[in-house]
This record gives structure tokens, sequence and C-alpha cells, in this order.
């Protein structure tokens, strides 16, 4: 079993509908939470950390879930700059195991 | 905003050879990483160096590998005898502490021939 697992892409969404990221992980000692946007052929960029109060960045949604080791990302009113790969985190120690990512197309 | 600078961007060297990648971390970060991405596939972390050691490695960072922090700013990669599937992106991170939010460069492309 892979340590992050993402929902498989492409997700292809009209611009201004809301979009749902999910993701799992298999390492209970994981310790912090993030997701992060890569656009093609560019490095990772945070995004969000992710904690089990859930937190908000305006039209962004992140939500933990410890005991169900489920990490999800809300996108509400998407626009074509959204459209990206985007990655599911854990940190564990000293690193970060990333999920494959989830490729988004935000369609006008 | 600070952030982190990688150099070069794009490496082209013939299979066998020696690289070395370059990185300067933001300057208040004390963790600094190395991460590689093949084309289309995932993100993998190679190591994390701290207090001038390694502090984690994977099992893609073996003794072909090494890092190095030669001066107050810089942080290499070295990578030697290189093979055609050392081919990828390399993106180097670095963050204030362990378990932090890490801050990643935007990469150099290393092309083996």
């Amino acid at each position: 079993r892979k340590e992050v697992e993402q929902d498989p892409g492409p997700f292809n969404v009209p611009e201004g509908a809301t979009v749902a990221f999910n993701c799992t992980y298999s390492n209970s000692a994981s310790q912090s939470f993030f997701w992060y946007r890569q656009d093609c052929r560019k490095e990772p960029k945070l995004l969000m950390s992710v904690y089990s109060s859930g937190n908000e960045d305006g039209r962004f949604t992140a939500q933990l879930n410890r005991a169900s080791q489920y990490i999800s990302l809300l996108i509400r009113d998407s626009k074509l700059s959204d459209s990206a790969t985007y990655l599911c985190a854990v940190s564990r120690d000293d690193k970060i195991i990333f999920g494959k990512g989830t490729r988004l197309h935000i369609l006008p | 905003e600070p952030e982190v600078t990688q150099t070069p961007s794009h490496q082209v060297t013939q299979m066998g050879q020696e690289v070395i990648l370059r990185c300067v971390p933001i300057s208040n970060h004390l963790y600094f990483y190395w991460y590689r991405q093949i084309l289309g596939q995932k993100v993998e972390f190679l190591v994390s160096f701290y207090n001038n050691e390694i502090s984690e490695k994977s099992e893609i960072f073996d003794d072909q590998f090494s890092v190095e922090r030669p001066d107050g700013s810089n942080f290499t990669l070295k990578i030697r005898s290189t093979k055609l599937e050392d081919s990828a992106m390399y993106f180097c991170a670095s963050s204030e502490t362990g378990g932090q939010p890490q801050h990643f460069g935007d990469g150099t492309r290393l092309s083996i021939l």
C-alpha cells in the first residue's frame, strides 16, 4: 500500500464549480500534513498546512481526520488559474512524503 | 518574500560524469532537503540535513550521492558516476524547523546522456 494515496485524476471542472480532493495516509506516526500545488514542470508550492480543527484560506478549506487518516481539500468558486496538480503531503521525522497528485483542469 | 534558489536550472551531463547541484536555502532556515521527481512520477524524498549532518535519507540516497554545506549559505548535492536513470528534476527545500512546511526551490533539470 502506498504511504500517501490520492484520487486518481484528472478532474475536469467548469469555472465557478466546487472541487474536492481526498487523500489517505497509511502511517499513523505522520506528524504534519499539507497541500501543495504543482504547475507543469515547476516546483511544489505550499498551498496550506492542514490541522485537525480544519482551516480555511479564502476559497480553500482543508480538513484532517487523524482517526481515519484522511485529509481533504475543498476549492470553492474555482478559477482558471486553479488548474494545476494538487499534492497531498505528510511529514514524518525529517521528510515529506508526497502523494502522486491529482491533476485539475478548470474549463472556461 | 524570501525564496530558495537553485543553480543551474538545467544541467546536461554525459553518463559516468559527476554533477554538483547547488542550492541557497532561505537564510533563517535550519533544515535542508533534496527531493527528486522523475518525469511523470511523484516527488520523492532523498535526504534531509540539519546541524551539518544528514538527519535522514531514503533508499534512493546511496553511496552515489552526497550532500554538503560548504559555507554559510550554500547546500549542494553531488552525484558521482551518473546513470541514465538519474535524469530527473531535483528540488532543494528548506524549513525553519523539522516538521514545518518546506519551501521548495524551482529545481534543476538534470539530463544524463
